[in-house]
């Protein structure tokens, strides 16, 4: 699985976007980036996922650049309970692929 | 429906016991998958079911550490005398091929280890 770089921390202030960047300038053709939290003693949480086009779901937005190297993140409306770990992760969409997670970004929502 | 469920969420042990850590995924989920997360750093993996089959055990840290998943549901994780640097949270995650669904995993909220 190609390997992905993210800020450690980042600070959003509450009710404003958080965008989350992420660099995986390895990706291969059949790599989708998959986006997973985690809040403070809980286990990860699935966000979105997307291959090439841009995704939005109830969650969050995930933006894609055209070349493919780089994503974003982005909480629209951020709340204090978007305090979290985040994670930025590239796999092949298959049953056996594991998550390789990194190090992520420590997202910070501020009163 | 039930998300992924984990016992016990503690668990204490003095080194050299063994420990059996249980996982309880979505139902009609295949795949079944465990992580061990150390404090501070993101979940590695340990290991893949695919129904009954251990398809990959790779990231099994020892020969102390065994999992199993006789049904094709339930899974157990074992590890056989504890020591002080199996301390970590222990995640199971599930994922499957359901309508609307992409192979993502849902987890578990996992057991918190500490060897003594």
């Amino acid at each position: 699985d190609a390997k992905t770089t993210q800020p450690p921390s980042m600070d959003c202030a509450e009710g404003r976007a958080a965008n989350l960047p992420c660099n995986h300038s390895t990706i291969s053709g059949n790599e989708y980036v998959y986006w997973y939290r985690q809040i403070h003693s809980q286990g990860p949480q699935y966000i979105i996922h997307g291959l090439k086009n841009n995704e939005t779901n109830e969650m969050a937005s995930l933006i894609i650049t055209e070349d493919r190297k780089s994503s974003t993140l982005i909480l629209p409306h951020a709340t204090l309970r978007d305090t979290a770990v985040y994670y930025c992760i590239v796999r092949v969409a298959d049953s056996g692929s594991r998550l390789t997670f990194g190090e992520g970004t420590q997202l910070t929502v501020n009163p | 429906g039930a998300g992924v469920s984990q016992s016990p969420r503690y668990k204490v042990a003095k080194r050299g016991q063994d420990v059996a850590l249980r996982c309880d995924p979505i139902s009609g989920h295949v795949s079944l998958f465990w992580y061990q997360q150390a404090l501070g750093q993101g979940p590695e993996f340990l290991t893949y079911f695919q129904n009954e089959a251990q398809l990959d055990k790779s990231g099994l840290p020892s020969d102390r550490f065994f999992a199993e998943r006789p049904e094709g549901s339930v899974s157990t994780l074992k590890i056989q005398r504890t020591q002080q640097e199996d301390s970590a949270v222990y995640l199971c995650a599930s994922s499957g091929r359901l309508a609307g669904s992409f192979y993502e995993q849902y987890f578990g909220p996992g057991t918190r280890l500490t060897v003594t």
